[in-house]
């Protein structure tokens, strides 16, 4: 499998604030990243998928002017928090797919915001 | 439109009993299948995966999974729970754009 990290683990912000999580991909070049969120005792809910290089596919409903997605390397895909707010707090998590379908987590970031 | 159920929000085991966890799907083609686990605070293990082939699929930690088309479901097996096993277990079905659609989830708790 694909060994993804996740900076920072936890965060938290105040409202109004921006916060930039990063997703890297350690030992495999991702074309492609995928951002979850996930609410406390909730499955996760694709948020958007990265693509290096180009503009990120978001989900329906995603505010994709909120939640800013760069993919600028193989290696690392960023998510940017903009004017954060209490219902934004929640845990993000990334992932990598090394061949079809097969996608590798990292540990997630945990965002409050106050 | 593709869907994956899990019927049991949680489910509480005693420590060296076996456990099945339930997972249904509902997907136009043949689904790839994956079943993922979750320790609080943590990001998502893949235990194991269904492409395609012998229908009983083995896994890390000891999991096994058996696909059943006529039933869509894809179960999850462990014949002798630890007390480590307690966790978030996530049932996911690949759709065709690479996306993962996951379950709601369910919760193992295991007893001494």
């Amino acid at each position: 499998g694909a060994v993804v990290s996740q900076h920072p683990s936890w965060v938290i912000c105040k409202s109004g604030t921006s916060v930039k999580i990063e997703c890297r991909s350690l030992d495999f070049q991702a074309t492609t990243m995928f951002w979850y969120r996930q609410f406390p005792k909730q499955s996760l809910m694709l948020m958007a998928t990265s693509n290096e290089g180009s503009k990120a596919t978001y989900e329906q409903g995603v505010e994709k002017d909120k939640f800013l997605i760069n993919h600028a390397s193989l290696t690392l895909s960023t998510l940017t928090v903009t004017s954060a707010h209490p219902e934004d707090s929640s845990f993000y998590i990334c992932s990598v797919s090394p061949s079809s379908y097969e996608q590798y987590f990292g540990p997630g970031t945990r965002l409050t915001v106050t | 439109a593709q869907s994956v159920t899990q019927p049991d929000i949680h489910i509480t085991v005693s420590e060296g009993a076996s456990l099945e966890l339930r997972c249904n799907y509902s997907y136009g083609a043949t689904p790839y299948l994956f079943w993922y686990v979750q320790s609080p605070g943590q990001g998502l293990q893949l235990l194991l995966k269904y492409f395609s082939g012998d229908t009983l699929v083995q896994g890390i930690k000891g999991f096994e999974a058996e696909f059943k088309r006529s039933q869509s479901s894809f179960n999850l097996r462990k014949p002798s729970v630890h007390w480590s096993d307690a966790a978030e277990y996530f049932c996911a079905v690949g759709a065709r754009t690479d996306k993962l659609i996951f379950g709601t989830g369910t919760r193992l708790q295991v007893f001494p």
